[in-house]
């Protein structure tokens, strides 16, 4: 199957620092990537779609601002936390879709990043 | 509106048996597809099995299968011969249109725990 490849897997940073996670699908082009938030014991949710080449669209309530979105090719978006604050201390996780055949109707996951701000 | 709901926080099985998680949706595009996926305390997201809403039959994955009762907007899943290694949080997520790049919506999840 697809894989997509989400570092770091955990991070432990100061307050007002910025945090950049990246995600990479490995083995086919993903012309959209999805970032997800997941607090304890919730669900996911969705905070913005990453688009190859133009403007991520933030789901509302997401400050475009405060997390940074940037999809420069077809295997690669970053996610960058700027001025991280205990608040933003949290699960992120990636998807990536847009793939050929069989790839194109299931989105799959990167493992996630542990975020922690002090 | 809430999209998708699993109305099981938690369920609690013996090792072996067969156990189904509760799934119900609702949306007005005839185009959609269902997810479930596994999340252990890793917290990776592992996909298990999908349904498209124009499927025929429905979809089998190994121990996994999808209860797919379009009529009632229900996709339940079911697990066969439960193994201790099932023990995870499980969501049920929807993608709406039929493309694989669109986002998904995901329910509240079920915490699964397999007892020996």
């Amino acid at each position: 199957g697809a894989v997509v490849s989400q570092h770091p897997s955990w991070v432990i940073c100061k307050s007002g620092t910025s945090v950049k996670i990246e995600c990479r699908s490995l083995d086919f082009q993903a012309t959209t990537m999805f970032w997800y938030r997941q607090f304890p014991k919730q669900s996911l949710m969705l905070m913005a779609t990453s688009n190859e080449g133009s403007k991520a669209t933030y789901e509302q309530g997401v400050e475009k601002d405060k997390f940074l979105i940037n999809h420069a090719s077809l295997t690669l978006s970053t996610l960058t936390v700027t001025s991280a604050h205990p608040e933003d201390s949290s699960f992120y996780i990636c998807s990536a879709g847009g793939g050929t055949g069989s790839t194109n109707e299931k989105l799959f996951f990167g493992s996630g990043t542990q975020l922690s701000v002090l | 509106a809430q999209k998708i709901t699993q109305t099981q926080p938690g369920m609690f099985v013996q090792e072996k048996e067969a156990v189904t998680l509760d799934c119900t949706y609702d949306t007005s595009d005839p185009s959609y597809g269902l997810f479930w996926y596994k999340q252990p305390s890793s917290g990776e997201m592992i996909f298990l099995i999908y349904q498209g809403s124009y499927d025929q039959q429905n979809a089998t994955e190994g121990r996994y299968s999808l209860n797919f009762q379009k009529a009632r907007k229900s996709a339940n899943l079911v697990i066969s011969a439960s193994q201790l290694g099932d023990s995870a949080m499980y969501f049920c997520a929807m993608r709406e249109g039929w493309q694989g790049a669109q986002k998904l919506v995901f329910g509240q999840g079920t915490r699964l725990t397999i007892n020996p």
